[in-house]
């Protein structure tokens, strides 16, 4: 049973650049977070995607986007990249229907230079 | 602002020792309370739930809940140099009703060192 799957696993980018970050849930997940986990501190909640529809949003700017394909898979879209955007990256996933335990991804390690 | 708060210690305990590690949350209406252990380089992994007062144990993890005093506390029994990690706490915050209504707050982390 493969878990929540990230891709890439590291990226570089310069300023102003945009990028893309995917995210496959674990099987029988239907819900996928996405967190940014800055160094020394904890992760912090961008949004979460749920029948393919942005249901909550943490305080992060309108360049952070993303999106939730029919077979829950997901994926974070950051433009016009800052310095301040890079971080850990983290994928999550849980099952609505199946309690509230949310299940990391190995994240995507994203610097901005 | 919704904030979990931890000490970032770090925590240092000799092996075979308690490790005990604290968090308090300022959402009086949150339900649900989780531990995440990170090591260095890698990803969350959850090792604790807790949503009742009291205490729950899972082999040498003990989660302890007061929503009274909106503590959480994480012990760890027989400390061993691989539970070597930074500890997360987390609170689900819920914002509205649904199971699609769910976001967890994460507070900075403990790093604990447990020494040989």
């Amino acid at each position: 049973d493969a878990g929540v799957t990230q891709s890439p696993t590291h990226l570089i980018k310069t300023r102003g650049q945009q990028v893309t970050l995917r995210c496959s849930p674990k099987s029988g997940h239907d819900t996928v977070s996405w967190y940014q986990q800055a160094l020394g501190q904890g992760p912090q909640f961008i949004f979460q995607y749920y029948e393919e529809e942005e249901r909550q949003r943490g305080n992060f700017p309108d360049r952070f986007s993303g999106h939730q394909f029919p077979n829950y898979s997901s994926e974070l879209n950051v433009n016009a990249l800052l310095l301040g955007d890079s971080a850990l990256y983290l994928c999550a996933s849980r099952s609505t229907g199946a309690g509230e335990k949310l299940f990391f991804g190995s994240g995507t390690q994203l610097s901005v230079l | 602002q919704k904030e979990v708060e931890q000490n970032s210690g770090p925590l240092s305990v000799p092996e075979g020792a308690i490790a005990s590690l604290n968090c308090t949350y300022s959402d009086r209406g949150s339900q649900s309370f989780f531990w995440y252990r990170q090591y260095s380089g890698k990803s969350p992994e959850l090792i604790m739930f807790i949503y009742s007062n009291g205490d729950k144990e899972d082999g040498r993890f003990t989660a302890q809940l007061n929503k009274a005093s909106q503590y959480v506390s994480l012990l760890i029994r027989d400390s061993q140099p691989s539970d070597s990690a930074t500890y997360l706490c987390a609170v689900n915050m819920r914002e509205g009703r649904g199971g699609s209504n769910y976001k967890l707050t994460f507070g900075k982390g403990t790093l604990l060192t447990v020494n040989p």
